[in-house]
């Protein structure tokens, strides 16, 4: 156990429809990271926050957005999904804003049909 | 730009030998350079660091080597073994914050 829990493990849903994952970081890490992974594009940088706050935006959708909460756990919402969304979602954490020593959670695969 | 690339994508070796993954980086002003290993279904893995002050680190049979001037690192593997056989991804710091991956290697250990 790594010790960032995301859930659901599994999610599978239909075309257009809205679905949220949650992380919860590492007891003591500030920073959290969303990345989705699919087949062929590796680990994509999706977005970071640090302490509740937007630090860094990658290659994150419009129809995608995320938060981090007061007690540190984010959230990623996507919606009007989409077919091309099926992917691994990883988060992980890390004790500051730097991105030095990230810790990934199991990751939540969605499935969109 | 963020770019990292890795090759070979696909490596077989049998065990016992040594494995080499090499990866190029693209931000001169990357200083942090991170692997991970990542088993089919699980999550990628943390397993050796270097920061750009350094040019060499080893822990036991893994080790990494990082070229600044020519912006590429490498892992190296010693006395290869089944367990390590999985994708092996390498990763630079950018924009102090955050960790641009390339895309992967596959590393097969044939018994």
């Amino acid at each position: 156990d790594s010790g960032v829990t995301q859930t659901p493990k599994h999610l599978i849903t239909a075309t257009g429809q809205r679905v949220t994952l949650r992380c919860s970081p590492r007891s003591g890490d500030l920073s959290v990271y969303w990345y989705q992974q699919s087949l062929d594009q590796g680990l994509q940088f999706l977005i970071q926050y640090y302490n509740g706050e937007e630090r860094a935006k990658g290659n994150i959708l419009e129809r995608f957005s995320a938060q981090q909460f007061p007690d540190l756990h984010s959230e990623l919402n996507l919606s009007s999904l989409e077919l091309g969304d099926s992917a691994l979602y990883f988060c992980a954490s890390s004790v500051a804003a730097q991105g030095y020593g990230y810790t990934f959670g199991s990751g939540t695969r969605l499935t969109v049909v | 730009g963020e770019n990292v690339e890795q090759h070979p994508s696909t490596l077989s070796v049998q065990e016992g030998d040594s494995a080499v993954i090499k990866c190029t980086y693209s931000d001169s002003a990357s200083n942090y350079f991170p692997w991970y290993k990542q088993e089919l279904g699980k999550r990628p893995q943390l397993i050796i660091d270097i920061r750009s002050n350094v040019g060499e680190k080893k822990d036991q049979r893994i080790a990494v080597t990082l070229n600044k001037t020519a912006k590429h690192f490498s892992l190296h593997i010693t006395e290869t073994q089944p367990e390590d056989s999985a994708v092996y991804f390498c990763a630079a710091l950018y924009g102090n914050n955050r960790l641009a991956f390339g895309k992967g290697n596959q590393v097969v250990v044939i018994p």
